[in-house]
């Protein structure tokens, strides 16, 4: 198994600003994941984020919107940039380790 | 592409009893696993089951097992005496052998009935 600590746990915005959301792993993972649940929805994949390489997008999210940053095997950030209303949702990052453990997740809110 | 169905967007249980989940997904892949994961209100996704699909058994945690029908693609999870803090949205979730991200079926809220 593995621990995530992801912070903020939440946090209001207003629109036009950034928001820049870390985790930390407690053991060296090779890929993290980022995911986006829209209120009332499942989860949905923005991004793999490898040590060493420039992440990848899924369909639909673009590095200039979602830039993400993996200095080292145990870190990585997620920053929504630019916010709207939109934007609202919560933010998870995760790992796979024998199975997909995830972070406790940051709710986001712009206004 | 892989897709995952949960087709019960909700479900009511009587506190003690059992109830059943229901999950289809499609894929080509031969490798692969699959998750079941708890989301109370805290948001925090809780892993609660996980399947290897090249393993006939199927796996059991405590209260949780699940029903893994390979060929049909099937994987049902079953919560036997029921409590009050099973309450949550139950999501299946599919990954590739090869790969580490999910792909999540639209979730089931399970209500549970004192």
């Amino acid at each position: 198994s593995a621990v995530i600590s992801q912070k903020p746990s939440r946090d209001i915005c207003q629109r036009g600003t950034s928001l820049t959301i870390q985790c930390q792993v407690d053991s060296q993972v090779t890929m993290m994941f980022w995911y986006r649940q829209q209120p009332g929805q499942s989860l949905t994949l923005i991004a793999t984020a490898n040590q060493g390489s420039e992440a990848t997008y899924e369909s639909g999210f673009v590095i200039d919107k979602f830039p993400i940053s993996r200095p080292n095997l145990t870190f990585s950030t997620l920053t929504v940039s630019n916010m709207s209303p939109e934007d609202s949702s919560i933010y998870l990052c995760s790992v796979a380790t024998g199975g997909a453990f995830f972070g406790q997740g940051t709710r986001l809110t712009v206004v | 592409a892989q897709t995952v169905t949960q087709s019960q967007p909700e479900m009511s249980v009587q506190e003690a009893e059992t109830v059943t989940l229901s999950c289809t997904y499609d894929t080509s892949e031969s490798d692969y696993y699959l998750f079941w994961y708890k989301q109370p209100p805290s948001r925090q996704m809780i892993l609660v089951i996980r399947q290897e699909a090249y393993k006939q058994q199927n796996a059991t945690e405590n209260r949780f097992s699940v029903n893994f029908q390979k060929a049909a693609k099937s994987f049902s999870l079953k919560i036997s005496d029921s409590q009050l803090g099973d309450a949550a949205m139950y999501f299946c979730a599919y990954c590739g052998g090869s790969q580490g991200n999910l792909i999540f079926g639209k979730g089931t809220k399970l209500s549970v009935k004192p």
